[in-house]
């Protein structure tokens, strides 16, 4: 079945450690995003990607990072820059053209920081 | 910036009555307008999406939603309210010119009995 995989689940992070959450897709998208999801502030865009090897910073950047050496796979490291990461993260992926916004989602991981 | 606004963080309605759920974008040139709806702990789905093809868009699971763009909007409703259309429901924008897609803050949408 086509979908967007994103692991682990669950997730806690030490202070000063940096955490990386995965996320595939075999829909053959070529757009993928990570959103950052807390209560009463909706979804925050992190990061996007249209295209491999390229990334865009979305509208909360600081403290995190990413990669897209593949078309299947965009995961997102939360670094100890990132003061307060705890929250609930999603990926999504969308194809170009007329369906795009058409983005399909992850699961989720729930980060917290102990 | 190109940003939708939801009005009312909590909706609550009985099972039955109208859904409204309201969405106002920020734009002179329309953009992509969606709606998507969030179960708990989980992902986002879609439910519809306007691309200018028609005003009045139909959806999953009996939403429509219509775009009005003398009021910049995009309401989303149902005539009648079921139990399991309790969820989070999010307004999402692809402002033109951009490849970025903008979701509003959310709102959540009780059904009692």
């Amino acid at each position: 079945d086509g979908g967007i995989t994103q692991s682990p689940k669950y997730l806690f992070r030490k202070e000063g450690q940096n955490v990386t959450l995965s996320c595939e897709q075999n829909l053959n998208h070529d757009a993928m995003y990570w959103y950052r999801q807390d209560p009463g502030q909706g979804l925050r865009l992190i990061y996007y990607s249209q295209i491999v090897n390229d990334f865009q910073k979305g509208d909360i950047a600081e403290g995190y990072s990413v990669s897209r050496e593949k078309k299947e796979s965009f995961p997102l490291t939360v670094t100890s820059a990132q003061k307060n990461p705890t929250a609930f993260y999603l990926c999504a992926s969308s194809t170009k053209g007329y369906c795009f916004g058409e983005a399909f989602f992850g699961q989720g991981t729930r980060l917290t920081v102990v | 910036a190109q940003s939708v606004t939801q009005l009312g963080s909590h909706v609550s309605v009985s099972e039955g009555a109208l859904v409204l759920l309201r969405c106002n974008y920020s734009s002179s040139v329309p953009p992509y307008l969606f709606w998507y709806v969030q179960y708990p702990n989980q992902g986002l789905q879609l439910l519809l999406k306007y691309t200018s093809a028609a005003t009045l868009v139909k959806g999953i699971n009996g939403f429509e939603a219509e775009f009005k763009k003398s009021e910049t909007s995009f309401h989303l409703t149902k005539p009648s309210a079921h139990m399991s259309d309790a969820a989070e429901y999010f307004c999402a924008v692809v402002p033109p010119g951009t490849d970025k897609l903008i979701f509003g803050t959310g709102t959540r949408l009780q059904v009692f009995p």
